[in-house]
């Protein structure tokens, strides 16, 4: 069975700092996504980056990247320059290619220190 | 993005009573929808993928006969909480499958009282 595990419940960084949040998986799939989602106070679900399987090449979007080793079936977020909008519960999630289903981690809660 | 919409934002309803919440993808049409439940400080818990005009499939120890999911066509999904009941109080989302990734909706608070 597919599950990804979140070991950080909670997580504070000074603002301007960088702060990397950590995800492992477990899947015996070969092809699959991760994702990074962010769930402000608001509940909406923002999709923050995709990493497809198959790329070596870390995703990047802005001040977001990734730390994908797939052999470690490791997926962790940096996020650089922090803001206090980042603040947030960002939950790592796991897509096989032939689905559609997501399965998310437990969450890490991210406070943003002024 | 793609947008999902969902109504109502926030329902209260008393027990022993059924309360439908509905979900739209607005600008795009969702074969598949996924049907959520989070509790407070927790993560998302998948309780059924509904396909359009199919039954839905629902993951373990989900109460089909509870919640039902209705796809009635490629832009709503609604959600049926049936007789409910205060442990049915929760934070319900939905979401729709497009072309690229999944797109979420803003979520239905539920209180039962």
């Amino acid at each position: 069975a597919q599950t990804v595990t979140q070991s950080q419940p909670e997580m504070s960084v000074q603002e301007a700092e960088t702060v990397t949040l950590s995800c492992t998986y477990d899947t015996s799939e070969s092809d699959y996504y991760l994702f990074w989602y962010k769930q402000p106070p608001s509940r909406q679900m923002i999709l923050v980056i995709r990493q497809e399987a198959y790329k070596q090449q870390n995703a990047t979007e802005n001040r977001f990247s990734v730390n994908f080793q797939k052999a470690a079936k490791s997926f962790s977020l940096k996020i650089s320059d922090s803001q206090l909008g980042d603040a947030a519960m960002y939950f790592c999630a796991y897509r096989i290619y032939r689905d559609d289903k997501i399965i998310f981690g437990k969450g890490t809660r991210l406070h943003i220190l002024p | 993005g793609a947008v999902v919409s969902q109504h109502p934002s926030w329902v209260i309803c008393k027990s022993g009573t059924s309360v439908k919440i509905e979900c739209r993808s607005l600008d795009f049409q969702a074969t598949t929808m996924f049907w959520y439940r989070q509790f407070p400080k927790q993560s998302l818990m998948l309780m059924a993928t509904s396909n359009e005009g199919s039954k839905a499939t629902y993951e373990q120890g989900v109460e089909k006969d509870k919640f039902l999911i209705n796809h009635a066509s490629l832009t709503l999904s609604t959600l049926t909480v049936t007789s409910a009941h205060p442990e049915d109080s929760s934070f319900y989302i939905c979401s729709g499958t497009g072309h690229y990734e999944q797109y979420f909706g803003p979520g239905t608070r539920l209180t039962v009282t």
